[in-house]
């Protein structure tokens, strides 16, 4: 198995620009996370789908960010315009069923630096 | 919310040494994960613990759950260069199977 798959892994931008971060989560897993991580605020829950319906998007820090799942293989997370303090490592993770007790498996991150 | 506080943030120790790193909750948690994430890497599970005074071990690693099921630690016996990182326990966030994830605990070991 390939694992979580995100893309890209690294990602400059200039503040104003939309950013879109993509994840392929585990074949057969049916609940999807995306995840914020900084220095300041640890590991943060930004949105949470199950069987690619939103489930918990109160970790959604504004409006300028979105996020979608139109089919079980693929999600993106979308910033717009991007601001300086976005930059941060944005993670993918997904687990089996999203019922609880599951491990999460997550992916490589994306390393997003606004300028 | 219900959150999950890590101590301590940072831990140097002497390879050989002994490490340990405390997990507390202020509610009752149905399950607590571990995760460990090696600088420039990403969180990988560990271990998942249930019941209440659950102790598990994988090779130098203990884990624990306390009896209330609020407070989790993990130690490390004789620690090696190959235990740096990032230490993260996570729990359900409110009535919810979110996990919600402590700041983590970051070690570093010299040799």
């Amino acid at each position: 198995d390939a694992g979580v798959i995100q893309s890209p892994r690294h990602e400059v931008t200039e503040m104003g620009q939309e950013v879109t971060l993509r994840c392929k989560p585990i074949s057969g897993h049916n609940s999807l996370f995306w995840y914020r991580q900084t220095m300041m605020r640890g590991l943060e829950l930004l949105i949470y789908f199950n069987n690619n319906v939103p489930i918990d998007d109160s970790g959604m820090p504004e409006d300028r960010f979105s996020a979608k799942m139109p089919n079980a293989s693929f999600s993106t997370l979308k910033i717009q315009p991007s601001e300086p303090r976005d930059s941060a490592v944005y993670f993918c993770a997904s687990s089996l069923t999203g019922q609880g007790g599951e491990k999460l498996f997550f992916g490589s991150g994306t390393q997003l630096s606004v300028l | 919310g219900q959150q999950v506080m890590q101590i301590p943030q940072y831990q140097h120790v002497q390879e050989g040494e002994d490490f340990t790193t405390y997990c507390n909750s202020s509610t009752t948690l149905s399950n607590i994960q571990w995760y460990k994430q090696r600088p420039g890497g990403h969180p990988v599970f560990l271990i998942q613990l249930v019941k209440s005074g659950e102790v598990k071990k994988q090779k130098r690693l203990t884990f624990q759950f306390g009896e209330a099921k609020k407070n989790s630690s993990l130690h490390i016996t004789a620690t090696q260069t190959t235990d740096v990182g990032t230490y993260f326990c996570a729990g359900p966030r409110g009535g919810s199977y979110i996990p919600t994830f402590g700041r983590g605990t970051s070690l570093i070991v010299h040799p």
